[in-house]
């Protein structure tokens, strides 16, 4: 069964400032992975995914990611934080084959101005 | 821009009424999900179909949960009698997939559920 362990449940950072946020999967296959975003009373948008193609990852507002097999891990960077990006980030992983998402318990993400 | 549309927004019910939520999907998208979000316990799946067959749902209290098909553009969830714990954000998300290969889940806006 896939498992899914997100390190931080709440990360603050300056504006301006990189942005890392920590996701490590277990699976016993390789897996679809996924990052969303959620913004205050909205519903779960899509950042990036890896699907067994270039491990770095880029997704949309300068997010990327780095899937990284022998460390089990699927981190989410910035180079620099906006304001904008203050929300919930969630991470999600799924075995090749299964439709289903593991969803991470979040990261909260606070931007100081 | 093709989303998944939810209806209602919100719905404020007593105890003991039935409740009933509403889905579109995407377009052309196969599999459907309904999750349930609260503070306590997070994204939970409650319930998927593919093709419009119900494949798992294991994640919905089965007394008082249902989820539905009735055509492919229209996906229902329904609480029958509802109760506060019931209380929470329901999102439906849709997504498209061939061949057993995995896709990434578009996620509706939510249906705010209070049960007083």
């Amino acid at each position: 069964a896939q498992s899914v362990t997100q390190l931080d449940s709440h990360v603050s950072v300056s504006e301006g400032t990189p942005v890392l946020l920590r996701c490590n999967y277990s699976s016993s296959y390789s897996p679809s992975l996924f990052w969303y975003v959620q913004h205050p009373n909205k519903g779960l948008q899509l950042l990036l995914k890896y699907t067994s193609a270039a491990t770095l990852v880029k997704g949309i507002n300068g997010f990327e990611a780095e899937f990284k097999k022998s460390e089990t891990s699927f981190h989410l960077t910035k180079p620099s934080a906006h304001m904008s990006d203050a929300a919930e980030y969630f991470c999600a992983p799924s075995n090749f084959g299964n439709e289903k998402l593991t969803f991470g318990t979040g990261t909260r993400l606070t931007i100081i101005p | 821009d093709a989303r998944v549309t939810q209806t209602p927004r919100h719905k404020v019910t007593e105890m003991g009424q039935e409740v009933t939520m509403r889905c579109q999907p995407i377009l052309g998208h196969n599999t459907v999900f309904w999750y349930r979000q609260t503070m306590m316990q997070g994204l939970e799946l409650l319930a998927y179909f593919r093709n419009r067959a119900p494949l798992d749902d294991s994640g919905m209290p089965k007394d008082r949960f249902s989820a539905e098909m009735p055509d492919a553009t229209l996906a229902t969830l329904k609480i029958q009698p509802s109760e506060p714990r019931d209380s929470a954000v329901y999102f439906c998300a849709s997504g498209h997939t061939q061949r057993l290969l995995s896709y990434e889940q578009y996620f509706g806006p939510g249906t705010r559920l209070t049960v007083t």
